[in-house]
């Protein structure tokens, strides 16, 4: 069973709040990912890292940012949200050691910004 | 553009009866596929997989299919049960390269 976790589950956040998402795993997994999904479309890879102090940025553009201090915490900040960063914000990880990687997903982090 | 295509956003089939989900995708270097299976207000939890060198893999109910002359791939799920009903994503990637993923297609199973 995955063990990644994702808090909070759901966000309500005035415009120019600054927020951080968190995401941990206890699978000693080395490389994290950062989703953005919106009803109805398809997860969109917005960061990504493939080990300690290693970060990437994904296909979509995003305004967040990340960090990975430690291989099981991979945290998301926006630093100032705005009604376009409503989405849903899914966290994952991998193990690379073969060349089979399924990804293990949190619950993800339901965000509005008002 | 989109690389990996699900082109039915829903799908209703009978309780016992099979339910076809298709994928399909355009770029030819992807060569590892995966389903995944999202209830509401939850993450995506993995299904089945399959390589390019492969055209089936079977595991339990679900059965995927890989034709890659035609750049597509389906889900089979038999018997189809209630508790089958969900989102399915396809995902697909190069070696080395990150997963793409489908816009997923609403699964109801009807009892």
């Amino acid at each position: 069973e995955a063990d990644i976790y994702q808090t909070p589950r759901y966000l309500v956040i005035g415009t120019g709040k600054k927020i951080t998402l968190e995401c941990s795993q206890t699978m000693g997994h080395d490389k994290m990912y950062w989703y953005q999904q919106d009803p109805g479309m398809e997860l969109h890879l917005i960061h990504y890292s493939y080990g300690v102090n290693s970060t990437e940025k994904g296909d979509l553009s995003s305004e967040s940012t990340v960090s990975r201090i430690r291989t099981e915490h991979f945290p998301l900040t926006l630093e100032s949200a705005r009604p376009s960063h409503t989405s849903q914000y899914l966290c994952a990880s991998s193990e690379t050691r073969t060349s089979e990687d399924e990804q293990f997903f949190g619950p993800g982090t339901r965000l509005t910004v008002l | 553009d989109q690389q990996v295509k699900q082109n039915s956003p829903s799908l209703s089939v009978q309780e016992g009866r099979i339910s076809i989900l298709n994928c399909d995708y355009t770029n030819s270097m992807f060569d590892y596929f995966l389903w995944y299976k999202k209830y509401p207000a939850e993450g995506p939890t993995f299904l089945i997989s399959i390589s390019s060198i492969k055209d089936k893999n079977e595991d339990g109910r679900f059965t995927v299919f890989l034709n890659k002359s035609a750049k597509h791939l389906s889900l089979h799920i038999v018997p189809s049960q209630p508790g089958d009903s969900a989102v399915y994503f396809c995902a697909a990637r190069g070696y080395g390269q990150n997963f793409v993923f489908g816009p997923g297609t609403r699964l109801s199973v009807l009892p």
